[in-house]
C-alpha cells in the first residue's frame, strides 16, 4: 500500500455520463497530481492541486475538472464522457512541490 | 521546453543478458530531478529511482545501475542478469524543480521483455 488511495479501481460507463474520480493523498502530503494513461497519448500531466489550490495545468480537457478539499483529497471530474477517455488515471501526491511523488493504484476508466 | 524521450519502444531479451533503457532529457532549468519507474502487467506506478541535477554519481541497487550523464543530457537505466520479473513497462521522467509546480513529464516509455 503506497499511502495514496484511490477509488473506484475500474469504472465502466457509457458515453456522454460522468464520473467522479477520488483520490486520497498519503498523510502530511499537500501536493496532489492526476495524470492520464492511455494507449496512444502514454502518461500526460492533467492538474496538481497544492493544499487546496490548482498549481498547474497540462492537457486537461475542458470536459474535465477537478478540486483538492480542504482535508486535502481531490477529485477528478469527467463530464461528457467520449471513447477516447477511456484510460488508466493515476492519482500521486508530494509532500511539496516537485519531490517524494506517490502515486496511487489508479483507476481504469472504460467508456462504452 | 521539458522533454523526455526513450527512443527504444520495446526490447526482448533472454534471461540473464544484461539490458540498457536510454532516456535523453530536455530542461532549461538548473535544478531538476530524474525518475525511473517500473510498471509491472497489473499496472500500477513503481517508484525506482530518483536522481536530482546537482548529483551526477552513478547509482548501483541489487541489479540495477543507473548512468546519469549531464554533458549528453541522459539518464540510462541498466539491469544485469535480467529476470522474466523484470518483464515490465519502464518510464523515465523530469520534474523541474521550480517551474511548473514540479509536475512529472514521462517519457513514452519502452516495453522490456524478458524471455526464459
Amino acid at each position: 500500500d503506497s499511502g495514496v488511495t484511490q477509488t473506484p479501481k475500474h469504472l465502466i460507463t457509457a458515453t456522454g455520463q460522468r464520473v467522479t474520480l477520488r483520490c486520497s493523498p498519503r498523510s502530511g502530503d499537500l501536493s496532489v497530481y492526476w495524470y492520464q494513461q492511455s494507449l496512444d497519448q502514454g502518461l500526460q500531466f492533467l492538474i496538481q492541486y497544492y493544499n487546496g489550490e490548482e498549481r498547474a495545468k497540462g492537457n486537461i480537457l475542458e470536459r474535465f475538472s477537478a478540486q483538492q478539499f480542504p482535508d486535502l483529497h481531490s477529485e477528478l471530474n469527467l463530464s461528457s464522457l467520449e471513447l477516447g477517455d477511456s484510460a488508466l488515471y493515476f492519482c500521486a501526491s508530494s509532500p511539496s512541490l516537485g519531490v517524494g511523488y506517490t502515486f496511487g493504484s489508479g483507476t481504469r476508466l472504460t467508456v462504452v | 521546453a521539458q522533454k523526455v524521450t526513450q527512443a527504444q519502444t520495446e526490447i526482448s531479451v533472454v534471461e540473464k543478458e544484461d539490458v540498457t533503457l536510454d532516456c535523453v532529457y530536455e530542461t532549461r532549468d538548473t535544478t531538476y530531478y530524474l525518475f525511473w519507474y517500473k510498471q509491472p502487467p497489473s499496472g500500477e506506478l513503481v517508484f525506482l529511482i530518483r536522481r536530482n541535477s546537482f548529483d551526477e554519481q552513478n547509482e548501483i541497487s541489487g541489479r540495477y545501475s543507473w548512468n546519469f550523464q549531464k554533458s549528453t543530457s541522459s539518464f540510462n537505466f541498466t539491469i544485469t542478469a535480467s529476470q522474466v520479473v523484470d518483464s515490465a513497462v519502464y518510464f523515465c521522467a523530469l520534474s523541474e524543480r521550480y517551474n511548473q509546480g514540479g509536475k512529472l513529464i514521462f517519457g513514452q516509455g519502452t516495453e522490456l521483455s524478458v524471455k526464459p
